[in-house]
């Protein structure tokens, strides 16, 4: 099974960058993900990784190290609207591309 | 755009009572999934089903059931709702090959009650 670990809460100032954590523990692996959830809407997909290295899309980035079993996503030039639930997901083998999420880190944009 | 629509926003239901939740995708999508996501455990699978008439159980199917006699429609079926199932409960659909596949579409959610 996975087990997937990530910060419950973070706090970080409009304008600057941040950087939220993953790992996790897996028998297999089909590739890492990142979703968005602002408070009483559904998630929405931010980003895939299945390979090493760094995915970057506008202001969000994503790496993962397979070895290491280490995932971040990277947020920079925070906007107030970034303030959410970043839920990072395993996709296992065999899963019929079935995702096992984290808790989610929620993100605090201040002022 | 993909749609997922869940019929009921939100739900009270009392014990015992027989709950169907519905789940309705516009995009011909092959994979549907329910999710319930509680405060402090984040999103747990319950059921999925990668085509019409199968079905497998995720991490915590106890309690629930589910029917897919179409490919657009995928329901959640609580045969004897308990307390301990209120819950946020989210529906998914994803392609089944190609970059799409990678994406999990969710709906907007049902927020179930059981009194």
């Amino acid at each position: 099974g996975q087990n997937i670990d990530q910060p419950t809460e973070m706090t970080a100032t409009e304008g600057a960058i941040v950087q939220i954590n993953c790992t996790y523990q897996t028998s297999g692996f089909n590739g890492l993900f990142w979703y968005q959830q602002h408070a009483g809407e559904a998630p929405t997909f931010l980003s895939y990784n299945v390979l090493d290295g760094l995915e970057e899309k506008g202001r969000f980035s994503s790496f993962l190290s397979r070895s290491k079993g280490y995932s971040y996503l990277l947020l920079k030039e925070l906007q107030m609207k970034d303030s959410a639930s970043y839920l990072c997901a395993v996709r296992p083998p065999n899963s019929g591309y079935a995702l096992n999420f984290g808790k989610g880190t929620s993100l605090l944009v201040t002022p | 755009d993909v749609k997922v629509t869940q019929s009921s926003r939100y739900l009270v239901k009392r014990t015992g009572e027989k709950v169907f939740l519905e789940c309705v995708q516009d995009m011909d999508h092959e994979n549907m999934f329910w999710y319930r996501q509680d405060p402090g455990l984040g999103l747990r699978l319950i059921y999925f089903s990668y085509d019409v008439k199968m079905k497998e159980k995720g991490d915590i199917p106890e309690g629930y059931s589910v029917s897919r006699e179409k490919k657009e429609r995928f329901s959640l079926i609580l045969e004897s709702a308990s307390t301990n199932q209120t819950s946020m409960y989210l529906c998914a659909s994803s392609s089944a090959g190609g970059s799409g596949a990678n994406v999990l579409t969710f709906g907007a959610g049902s927020r179930l009650t059981v009194l």
